[in-house]
């Protein structure tokens, strides 16, 4: 069964609108959590790391202020993409390392579309 | 910086034909090495893994090699079934997966009946 799972599946906002987007780990305590973007035709490029109950930490070339990233618990990370723009359209996809497991599970993914 | 280089797509091959997606890296230290498969509309999927030199991941019929002389990790399938037909990625992790993965571009296999 599914690990991870990921809401919206899949997305249509506005230019100038926010977007909010959760992870949640369904099977196991998750301390630290990978949020990646996966442009058309494209590999999958890490945006930010995300501890539980600490500040994220972002990738060179990723806007903190607007890519919002909230680790709440151990089981839940949401990312909001602010004042969304059309080239923020993408594929955006969390990943988990569950606690004391030394493998990452991937959540299905989010698709963006930003008109 | 850690990088992985892996041939492009899309390959397209008859049901029962023998697959080879091959995949190199860069990467200091000692890496964990990994293919996922994207399946369409899905997440990423585990296929295989191995995490030191000369060791064989497999699963499902697929087999890939951790090759340290040559730093590759070429995946293999004997023969191909239309449901293999997905997006297969090749990555690393600095260690054995608690770390944020590198991956490669992604290659797009369609098997044809």
């Amino acid at each position: 069964g599914a690990v991870v799972s990921q809401h919206p599946s899949r997305v249509i906002c506005k230019s100038g609108t926010s977007v909010k987007i959760e992870c949640r780990s369904l099977d196991f305590q998750a301390t630290t959590m990978f949020w990646y973007r996966q442009f058309p035709k494209q590999s999958l490029m890490l945006m930010a790391t995300s501890n539980e109950g600490s500040k994220a930490t972002y990738e060179q070339g990723v806007e903190k202020d607007k890519f919002l990233i909230n680790h709440a618990s151990l089981t839940l990370s949401t990312l909001t993409v602010t004042s969304a723009h059309p080239e923020d359209s993408s594929f955006y996809i969390c990943g988990i390392v569950a606690s004391g497991r030394n493998e990452q599970y991937f959540g299905p993914g989010t698709r963006l579309t930003v008109t | 910086g850690n990088s992985v280089t892996q041939m492009e797509g899309p390959v397209t091959l008859s049901e029962e034909a023998f697959l080879t997606i091959n995949c190199t890296y860069t990467a200091t230290g000692y890496p964990s090495l990994f293919w996922y498969v994207q399946y369409p509309g899905e997440g990423l999927q585990l296929l295989l893994k191995a995490t030191k030199a000369d060791d064989k991941g497999s699963n499902k019929g697929f087999e890939a090699t951790y090759r340290k002389e040559t730093t590759s990790f070429h995946l293999e399938k004997g023969s191909v079934q239309v449901s293999d037909s997905a997006v297969y990625f090749c990555a690393l992790s600095s260690n054995s997966g608690n770390t944020p993965l590198v991956f490669g571009k992604g290659t797009r296999l369609s098997v044809i009946a």
